[in-house]
């Protein structure tokens, strides 16, 4: 079975831009999490989504914002980027929210300058 | 209001010797646990879990132990190898509730001299 996939790898963008990273989930897993790994932060929660549906959400202002497509796939966007969004941004999938058990993407390095 | 704690950011063990990384959480609700391990520029990966009607948790090398009235699990990795060396993620869940997102620790970065 494929893994979780994330595109693009890295990105490079200015402050006030937006963008968009894109997640597919392990095929049969309907739930994707996001999370924003910065140093000594560790993996911060984002959003999770199952079946098109924002489950649960993280302390992240309305500037961070994604969804999920009928097949599962996600995508993440954040807008009018701040110097302080650089960071990894992982995308994880699980087969629903009943198990914990998540396996993560290899994440897309998000560098603002 | 960090419910999953690793309040140690590294450690350093010698190779063939055991690796003993800590985990305390402060929800009483958290009733299943985690440990993924990361390398640099990829994603963590599933490492084991526990169940909190489990005080142990064995695969291979690496055991974890739950101490539910301490609110305290840690992950034990005998013998350590150099390949051990990544940075260990704790993390919990509250299955029984709604509330069943999975919350990460901190981290702890590992390192295993040859």
């Amino acid at each position: 079975k494929a893994g979780v996939t994330q595109t693009p790898r890295y990105l490079i963008k200015t402050r006030g831009q937006q963008v968009t990273l894109s997640c597919s989930p392990i095929s049969g897993h309907r739930s994707v999490s996001w999370y924003q790994q910065t140093p000594g932060q560790g993996l911060q929660f984002l959003f999770e989504y199952f079946s098109e549906t924002q489950r649960n959400k993280g302390n992240f202002p309305g500037r961070f914002s994604g969804r999920q497509f009928s097949n599962s796939r996600s995508e993440m966007n954040v807008s009018t980027l701040e110097l302080g969004d650089s960071a990894l941004y992982l995308c994880a999938s699980r087969t629903s929210f009943a198990d914990p058990t998540q396996y993560f993407g290899p994440g897309t390095r998000l560098l603002v300058l | 209001d960090q419910q999953v704690k690793q309040n140690s950011p590294s450690l350093s063990v010698q190779e063939g010797r055991i690796s003993i990384l800590n985990c305390d959480y402060t929800n009483s609700m958290f009733d299943y646990f985690l440990w993924y391990k990361k390398y640099p520029a990829e994603g963590p990966t599933f490492l084991i879990s526990i169940s909190s009607i489990k005080d142990k948790n064995e695969d291979g090398r690496f055991t974890v132990f739950l101490n539910k009235s301490a609110k305290h699990l840690s992950l034990h990795i005998v013998p350590s190898q150099p390949g051990d060396s990544a940075v260990y993620f704790c993390a919990a869940s509250a299955r029984r509730t709604s509330y069943d997102k999975v919350i990460f620790g901190p981290g702890t970065s590992l390192s295993v001299i040859p």
